[in-house]
């Protein structure tokens, strides 16, 4: 099955500063690669996504990239703000006839003021 | 508004006795899941459902029963808790094609 490996499992930034959080998938057969917000007391919102036909793709001060040969995929925040504090988690799936939505461990964000 | 609905959000219950854990989604989707929310292991899947009576298990489902007999509605069943079980549970749903939008979460305690 798929394995997805995230890091860093904590990162510290200063407000202002840019932040990535990477992510390795194992299953070259995955397609989908979305990436979820956590903050505190609440349940994981999706924030951007990307699949397989695009290398990147940015919302505003969020982008991800993909690099299929490589099989690693990464969420760049740039100027970052204090809500961007929170944990982030990766995730990967090949769909098809079955769900294995797979989700890396997830990455504690810390904007720093 | 949109969204995925849990109920409990918090429950505590002795070893054994049986519980549900009800999920309802507005959105019409097809897909729905429960995952599981541990320490250092991130979140795992139990079990998910591709559409009514269509259900398949996920990385952890032992101890674990779903069911799918309405679109909107899939409870998570836990036929004897155990200590083990203890966890932040997160049901989720999606259409073919999008990612997942989770509930807001329910915290179990088995003692």
């Amino acid at each position: 099955g798929e394995n997805v490996e995230q890091h860093p499992s904590t990162l510290s930034v200063q407000e202002g500063d840019s932040a990535v959080i990477k992510c390795t998938y194992s299953d070259s057969a995955s397609n989908y690669f979305p990436w979820y917000k956590q903050e505190l007391g609440k349940g994981p919102q999706l924030i951007i996504d990307i699949r397989s036909n695009v290398g990147e793709k940015k919302d505003q001060r969020i982008a991800v990239t993909l690099n299929k040969t490589a099989k690693h995929f990464s969420l760049h925040i740039t100027e970052t703000q204090p809500e961007d504090s929170a944990v982030y988690f990766c995730a990967a799936t090949s769909g098809g006839g079955a769900d294995g939505l797979t989700f890396g461990k997830g990455t504690h964000l810390i904007i720093q003021p | 508004e949109a969204q995925v609905t849990q109920n409990p959000r918090y429950l505590i219950t002795v070893t054994g006795k049986k519980l549900t854990v009800t999920c309802s989604q507005n959105m019409n989707h097809e897909y729905m899941s429960w995952y599981r929310q541990d320490p250092g292991l991130g979140l795992r899947q139990i079990y998910y459902s591709m559409n009514v009576e269509v259900t398949d298990k996920g990385d952890v489902p032992e101890g674990y029963k779903v069911s799918r007999k309405e679109k909107r509605n899939f409870p998570l069943i836990l036929e004897s808790p155990s200590p083990n079980q203890t966890s932040l549970y997160f049901c989720a749903s999606r259409r073919q094609g999008a990612g997942y939008t989770f509930g807001s979460g329910t915290r179990l305690t088995v003692v």
